[in-house]
């Protein structure tokens, strides 16, 4: 059984370059969520969707920030006009059932290198 | 904003003590839950606690909840190096929202052979 499935693992862009980071949920799970990891910060949740829909995205920067997950396919977050402070590892989490009690499965990451 | 305070951030012992990484937050929490992270690798869910008091083991790891909901700590007997990570609390609000779920920054145990 797979588990969550982030891609690319590396990615290095230069400043003002897109970003987009890749994540397929585990078998059967329909909720997705992406957190930002910072050095020596914690995890800072950025959205939660499920097929078609964002739930929450009270944490995504105002600008430059875009997340989605289509009805076929990945979920995909997309950062626009990358700069430095977008340096980062960008982890996704899936799970089966409505928040409370769920237990998130996290990617591997997707670490984001801004020159 | 509901924060998780993670004590020590830093943590390094020999091989076989015993010691204790805390969790504390001013706010209450529906359930708590603790991750183990690896470098390079995402935090993997080692436990959930729900009731206050409550005391779980995993193996050499006890975790408990405090009794007001508010606090957890993780206690390791006799570490091994495979022990070594970073130690996650995340707390999920008792207040509902989509997702409710607040990280500490953790803290970095290295067991020392």
């Amino acid at each position: 059984n797979a588990g969550v499935m982030q891609n690319p693992r590396h990615l290095v862009r230069r400043r003002g370059q897109e970003a987009r980071l890749r994540c397929s949920p585990m078998k059967g799970h329909s909720h997705v969520y992406w957190y930002r990891q910072l050095p020596e910060e914690g995890l800072k949740f950025m959205v939660y969707l499920q097929k078609e829909n964002i739930i929450d995205e009270s944490g995504m920067p105002k600008e430059r920030f875009s997340a989605e997950f289509p009805k076929e396919g990945p979920s995909i977050l997309r950062i626009q006009q990358v700069v430095r402070g977008d340096s980062a590892a960008y982890f996704c989490a899936s799970s089966g059932t409505l928040s409370g009690a769920n237990v998130l499965t996290f990617g591997a990451g997707s670490r984001l290198t801004v020159l | 904003t509901q924060l998780l305070e993670q004590s020590p951030q830093f943590l390094s012992i020999q091989e076989g003590e015993n010691l204790t990484v805390y969790c504390n937050s001013s706010s209450v929490f529906s359930s708590l839950q603790w991750y183990r992270q690896e470098p390079g690798e995402g935090p993997v869910l080692l436990v959930t606690v729900v009731t206050g008091g409550e005391v779980k083991k995993l193996k050499r790891l006890t975790f408990q909840f405090g009794d007001a909901r508010k606090d957890s700590s993780l206690h390791i007997t006799a570490a091994q190096p495979g022990d070594t990570g970073l130690y996650l609390c995340a707390g999920r609000n008792s207040g509902g929202g989509a997702d409710g779920l607040t990280f500490g920054k953790g803290t970095h145990l290295i067991i020392q052979p």
